[in-house]
């Protein structure tokens, strides 16, 4: 069965450290993964995207990696903002234009 | 680029009252556009796949007749609930793709969502 499953449900830190969110997949075949912001009330927005060959992609503050042998999937943040309050969904794409598989998200609170 | 709007971005209405939520991509052709609905601290659930100019594909326990979708143009999809009940009050979230612009990661954009709540 595909399945996308993320740790922790919830998280909370202090402004300013680091965090690392994980995700463990079970879709095959595999095409892509990606992890997505998503504000209260708002829709995802894209951080980084994985292909098979790529073990990590940094966009600013966000680091992804990916290890595809143990399909396992990390997002780093590094001196968190405020603003980093959101829920990170990490979403696997197996093979064909529509199969998308959502993880439940992490629900991220950076506090003062 | 590759901007997804929606409209309107809450709605509520009263219980056997149709509501319609647009989807538009603002800057690209999108040949494929996604229905997504989302509950509380739970994760989006594809609802439909819409192809411009065809009959949507609705996912397993979706009621095609009660959530209408129209993907008449290649830069607007429309979703109609009919005859709306509490139940279905929930956050609705559209995506589109161009085939031309998904590139190796298949890219989808995503609107940033429709509140629905049914009195």
């Amino acid at each position: 069965k595909n399945q996308v499953e993320q740790s922790p449900q919830s998280l909370i830190i202090l402004e300013g450290k680091n965090c690392t969110l994980q995700c463990n997949y079970t879709v095959s075949p595999f095409s892509n993964l990606r992890w997505y912001k998503q504000d209260t009330g708002r829709g995802p927005v894209s951080l980084t995207i994985m292909t098979f060959s790529e073990n990590t992609k940094s966009n600013g503050r966000y680091t992804a990696t990916l290890d595809a042998d143990t399909k396992q999937s990390s997002l780093h943040i590094t001196a968190s903002q405020l603003s980093d309050s959101a829920s990170y969904i990490c979403v696997v794409s197996g093979h064909g234009a529509n199969n998308l598989f959502f993880g439940t998200g992490t629900r991220l609170t950076v506090i003062p | 680029g590759a901007v997804v709007s929606q409209h309107p971005s809450w709605v509520i209405c009263k219980s056997g009252t149709s509501v319609k939520i647009e989807c538009r991509s603002l800057d690209f052709q999108a040949t494929t556009m996604f229905w997504y609905r989302q509950f509380p601290k739970q994760s989006l659930m594809l609802m439909a796949t819409s192809n411009e100019g065809s009959k949507a594909t609705y996912e397993q326990g979706v009621e095609k007749d009660k959530f209408l979708i129209n993907h008449a143009s290649l830069t607007l999809s429309t979703l109609t609930v009919t005859s709306a009940h509490p139940e279905d009050s929930s956050f609705y979230i559209c995506s589109a793709r161009d085939l031309g612009l998904a590139g190796p990661y298949n890219e989808q954009f995503f609107g940033p969502g429709t509140r629905l709540t049914v009195l």
